[in-house]
């Protein structure tokens, strides 16, 4: 079945230093990737996504690349800040589905200090 | 738009005790679904719907049951409530042909 591997948390970072979160996936076709943000106390937020290889999401300074080649979705950020702080998942939903499902990674929890 | 709306926030049930979550969307979504989310687990989908009257079962359906009548509602029950339901709840919805979920802000729930 499909699945997502995320590196594990928490990530912790000083103000404006780069950001990588890994991600890698398994699944049988072609699926949609994404990245879903997830602020203290509230549900998730999608942040980006991609929906062929090849293609770029980003959106707030974030950024992610669909390589199909290396199964890879690596969230990256070339300066955080505080408010960034918050637990990310990468997640992926198989593009010939018609249900609505979403396979999800188990979460990367990112700190940002002053 | 109020987008998806959760009730309640947080719960407490005693062993045994049954109970619903209220999910309600008001987008006109299709396709409405609930997830619980544990920690070290990521989300994990309990049930999902297609449209008023269908429903299917996820990764993870034992010990609960979901109807949908409209478009904009759709409880999960929890019929006779255990310790290891002890989790956070959310309910998402999405339109058709498109992949972005919406999720509602959670209900906390405690077995106890």
């Amino acid at each position: 079945g499909d699945s997502v591997t995320q590196m594990e948390g928490p990530v912790t970072l000083s103000e404006e230093a780069f950001l990588t979160i890994n991600c890698t996936y398994t699944a049988t076709g072609y699926p949609s990737l994404f990245w879903y943000v997830q602020y203290p106390g509230e549900g998730l937020q999608l942040l980006l996504k991609a929906t062929k290889a090849d293609d770029k999401g980003s959106n707030k300074g974030f950024e992610a690349t669909y390589r199909k080649e290396t199964t890879s979705f690596h969230l990256e950020k070339g300066s955080v800040q505080v408010s960034d702080s918050a637990v990310y998942f990468c997640a992926l939903s198989e593009r010939t589905g018609t249900a609505s499902k979403l396979t999800f990674g188990t979460g990367t929890r990112l700190q940002v200090t002053l | 738009n109020a987008g998806v709306t959760q009730t309640p926030k947080f719960q407490v049930l005693k062993t045994g005790q049954s109970m619903t979550l209220q999910c309600a969307q008001d987008m006109n979504h299709e396709y409405m679904s609930w997830y619980r989310q544990d920690p070290g687990m990521g989300l994990r989908l309990i049930h999902y719907s297609v449209g008023a009257g269908i429903t299917d079962q996820g990764e993870v359906p034992n010990g609960y049951n979901v109807s949908r009548s409209t478009t904009e509602d759709f409880p999960l029950r929890l019929l006779s409530a255990a310790p290891s339901q002890t989790s956070v709840y959310f309910c998402a919805s999405r339109a058709g042909g498109v992949y972005e979920q919406y999720f509602g802000p959670g209900t906390r729930l405690t077995v106890t």
